[in-house]
């Protein structure tokens, strides 16, 4: 079946870097945009930034800009997400997301399959 | 950046109740706007998409309308296992921009 799989929790220092995975599996990797989205405990939801797996492009959100890089392996069908310079409003829950697309009616199809999440716990 | 702002906030509903939650965008959006549900420690999972388009799988008793600027959802007859937080998404350009979340809590 159509699925995102990411990568485990992960807890880190002020400082530091974390890089969170996520696995495409059941449908073809490049053919549909990777979405990131944050949500903080209690809080909202809140979009990071685009990949276009195919062409590697991207886009960031502008509170992201400089802090954030978006990647991908095509060989392995993974998406990545690495956040920098981490500071403790950083602790979230981490969601990639693909952006589907309605072949029907020739219109965008909503984010349409999300992974389970990956927690990132930023403390000293 | 498009800001979209969603209310009400929160709601408390009764089971077999009609639910409207709505969304104004601060500019127009045509049809460009998704619909999603979160129930606590899980993921978003999309209802609707293209502001009316019911995704494969969620029931009709989900519903979505608007177009330009002002959208709505709406759950006919609120169920148990409804309960829950929705928030809107605009895809019409980037940076994407969820409304703040419309909490559903049962009276």
């Amino acid at each position: 079946q159509v699925q995102l799989v990411q990568s485990g929790a992960e807890v880190k220092k002020p400082g530091a870097s974390v890089k969170v995975s996520c696995k495409a599996s059941g449908y073809t990797f490049t053919s549909y945009d990777i979405n990131w989205v944050r949500q903080a405990t209690g809080q909202g939801l809140e979009w990071m930034g685009w990949m276009n797996p195919n062409s590697g492009n991207t886009g960031y959100a502008q509170k992201f800009q400089g802090r954030v890089t978006m990647t991908r392996n095509t060989s392995i069908s993974t998406a990545y997400m690495e956040l920098s310079s981490l500071r403790s409003e950083d602790t979230a829950v981490y969601y990639c997301a693909r952006e589907g697309y309605d072949i029907l009616t020739a219109s965008k199809g909503g984010m349409d399959v999300w992974g389970q999440g990956t927690t990132v716990t930023v403390s000293s | 950046a498009i800001q979209m702002t969603q209310s009400p906030s929160s709601l408390s509903a009764s089971v077999g109740d009609r639910v409207t939650i709505t969304c104004r965008a601060s500019q127009g959006i045509r049809n460009d706007l998704g619909w999603y549900q979160q129930k606590p420690g899980k993921a978003p999972k999309l209802l609707i998409y293209a502001a009316s388009s019911l995704q494969s799988g969620v029931p009709s008793r989900f519903s979505g309308s608007g177009s330009g600027t002002d959208f709505t959802l709406t759950i006919s007859s609120l169920q148990p296992e409804d309960f829950a937080t929705y928030y809107c998404l605009q895809d019409y350009n980037y940076p994407r921009g969820f409304g703040q979340g419309t909490k559903v809590e049962i009276k």
